[in-house]
Formats: C-alpha cells, structure tokens, sequence
C-alpha cells in the first residue's frame, strides 16, 4: 500500500496570507494526485487533478505542483472559504488509491 | 448538472443488516466507476472499494473486502454499498464518488453523505 503523508497536520494562516501545504508519497505516484477540500458537514469536493490541474470551477489561487513523491497544494491568498481540511489522494496503484491523513486550515 | 443523491441518514443495531444508495443523474451512469470512501468520527477518509455499472466489474481495498458489499442497478442509475452484520465500528460518514472521467482515477463529484449509527 501507498502511504500517503501530509504535513503539516494544522496550519495557522491569516486571511490574504499565503498557504502551503505538502504531501509525501512512500513511493513514486508520478503525476497521479489529487487534492480535495472538505468544510465541516461537507463532502469532499475536488480541487486538483494529475498534480496541477485545478478542476472546473476551482479559483486560480489554488495551485498545485509536484511529481513523484513530493506534492504541494498553494493557496496564494486565503478567504474565509478557504478554512477547511485538504487531503491528497494517489491514484497511481490501481484501485489501491490512499488519502494522506488531512492538513486542516485554520484561520491564525 | 452531474449529480450524486445518497439515501438518508440510518440508526441500526449491532448484527442488523443495512443497505445504503447513491443515485446518479445528469449522465450515463453505466460509463463511469462509482467509488465509496468512509469517514469516521473525526477522521480523514478511507476508500472502501469502486464499481462499474456497465458490468458491475468491483474491486474491493484490502481493508473492506468481505467487510462489506458494493452493487449497482443499471436500471435505476443507483449504486449501493451494503452489510451483513453491522458492528459498532461501522458507524461512520460514508461518500460515493464518481470517477472524474473516463480512464481517470480522481472523483468528481461527490455524494452529500450518508451517516450511520450503529448503538445497542
């Protein structure tokens, strides 16, 4: 099984400050990660696609980057929407995917 | 609009059976895998296993394999994730997912959740 680990498990941020957030796989997933963002009483909702992709819909201050083992998740200017808890998925060991354990946004 | 309906929430007992539903709409259901993830109290998510309406094709992760049972009714558009014999442990949020597209393995969208209670 792929371990998926993200770090940190909180971060502190302002709004309008500058958020990132990674994502470590124990083995290579080339470019096969997702990013979802989850609100409390909510269902995932998908951010990014194939490491930097951003899904329909989502602002272009979310960015992602990445390959292989090492993975980040940018959000350049935090809103108040923002605050929630991301989690990377893998989908590179087919269907074996793994979610990293989750960073929760929170507001500093 | 692609769209997810799960069924409601449900309160069981430890040893009763349960079956829980995600209705597709707004595409064609029989093409694209339906994933399910559970969500315990205060926990980051877990894929459960994945299926493909057109033949039913499912795959289970290591972890719920014989714990549970995926199926899918082409005829209604609906997936299902079902137990036997629910215990204590099964009480969690549970999502289905669709595959994003077609060859991929992100999901897009989502279910809104189904939550079960399993108390004596």
């Amino acid at each position: 099984e792929i371990v998926m680990t993200q770090s940190p498990a909180t971060l502190s941020v302002s709004p309008g400050e500058r958020a990132t957030l990674s994502c470590r796989a124990s083995q290579s997933v080339s470019s096969n990660l997702a990013w979802y963002q989850q609100k409390p009483g909510q269902a995932p909702r998908l951010l990014i696609y194939g490491a930097s992709t951003r899904a329909t819909g989502i602002p272009a201050r979310f960015s992602g980057s990445g390959s292989g083992t090492e993975f980040t998740l940018s959000i350049s200017s935090l809103q108040s929407e923002d605050f929630a808890v991301y989690y990377c998925q893998q989908y590179n060991n087919w269907p074996l995917w793994t979610f990293g354990q989750g960073t929760k946004v929170e507001i500093k | 609009e692609v769209q997810l309906v799960q069924s409601g929430a449900e309160v069981k007992k430890p040893g009763e059976s349960l079956k829980i539903s995600c209705k597709g709409s707004g595409y064609t259901f029989t093409s694209y895998w339906i994933g399910w993830v559970r969500q315990m109290p205060g926990k980051g998510l877990e894929w459960m296993g994945i299926i493909y309406p057109g033949d039913s094709d499912t795959r289970y992760s290591p972890s719920f394999q014989g714990q549970v049972t995926i199926s899918a009714d082409k005829s209604l558009s609906t997936a299902y994730l079902q137990w036997s014999s629910l215990k204590a442990s099964d009480s969690a949020m549970y999502y289905c997912g669709r595959q994003g597209a077609a060859g991929s393995w992100w999901f897009d969208p989502w279910g809104q959740g189904t939550l079960v209670t399993v108390s004596s």
